[in-house]
């Protein structure tokens, strides 16, 4: 079954760009990634999705490795609204999604 | 506005007590999930449904039980059986089974 490992904590300066890895060496090829947020106490909020290409909407970018093993979440001018929990989740075979613990943001002002 | 709603924000119950917790959805979304989260962990799916009237188990469903009998709706009971029930309570829904979640706000529970 796919994981993912994740930092459990990164800083990022107020206006700089958040960049939170997360590696998923077992990646299978119809697996996508998706990344989530979760602000403290609500429940998590859908940010982005790929498969091998980068991706970009409004929120964020994600960058994915030429062999999926690993990819990039990027929030390109980080607001201190932007503190929170982000979880890195792929598909597993058995057709569950797994929420690790994440990354645990901090934006310092 | 759609979306997803979850009540009550907080809820508290005596040991032996069973308790069901309320998820409804307007966002016409064929998939609902429960999940459960303890402090400074992440999220467990409990159970699942893809459709009406049909839903498996996740991966801690023992204690838990739930029905779906409407497509907006995917209530959750806590059995008396559930040895920690104290935990906070995510349900979400999304358009097909594993497509983007969307996450309601959450039923804190408290049994004492």
């Amino acid at each position: 079954d796919a994981k993912t490992t994740q930092p459990p904590s990164m800083d990022c300066a107020e206006g700089r760009a958040a960049n939170l890895p997360c590696n998923h060496s077992t990646i299978s090829g119809n697996e996508y990634v998706y990344w989530y947020r979760q602000i403290h106490s609500q429940g998590p909020q859908y940010i982005i999705h790929g498969l091998k290409n980068n991706e970009t909407n409004e929120m964020a970018s994600l960058i994915i490795t030429e062999d999926r093993k690993s990819s990039t979440l990027i929030l390109p001018h980080a607001t201190l609204r932007d503190t929170a929990v982000y979880y890195c989740i792929v598909r597993n075979r058995d057709d569950k999604i797994i929420f690790g613990k994440g990354t645990r943001l901090h934006i310092l002002p | 506005d759609g979306g997803i709603t979850q009540s009550p924000k907080y809820l508290f119950r005596k040991e032996g007590q069973n308790v069901t917790l309320s998820c409804e959805q307007n966002l016409n979304h064929d998939a609902m999930y429960w999940y459960r989260q303890d402090p400074g962990q992440g999220l467990r799916l409990i159970y699942y449904s893809q459709i009406v009237n049909d839903f498996q188990k996740g991966d801690i469903a023992e204690g838990y039980s739930v029905s779906r009998e409407k497509k907006e709706s995917f209530p959750l009971t806590v059995t008396s059986a559930q040895k920690n029930p104290t935990a906070f309570y995510l349900c979400a829904s999304s358009r097909g089974f594993l497509l983007e979640q969307y996450f309601g706000p959450g039923t804190r529970l408290t049994v004492t």
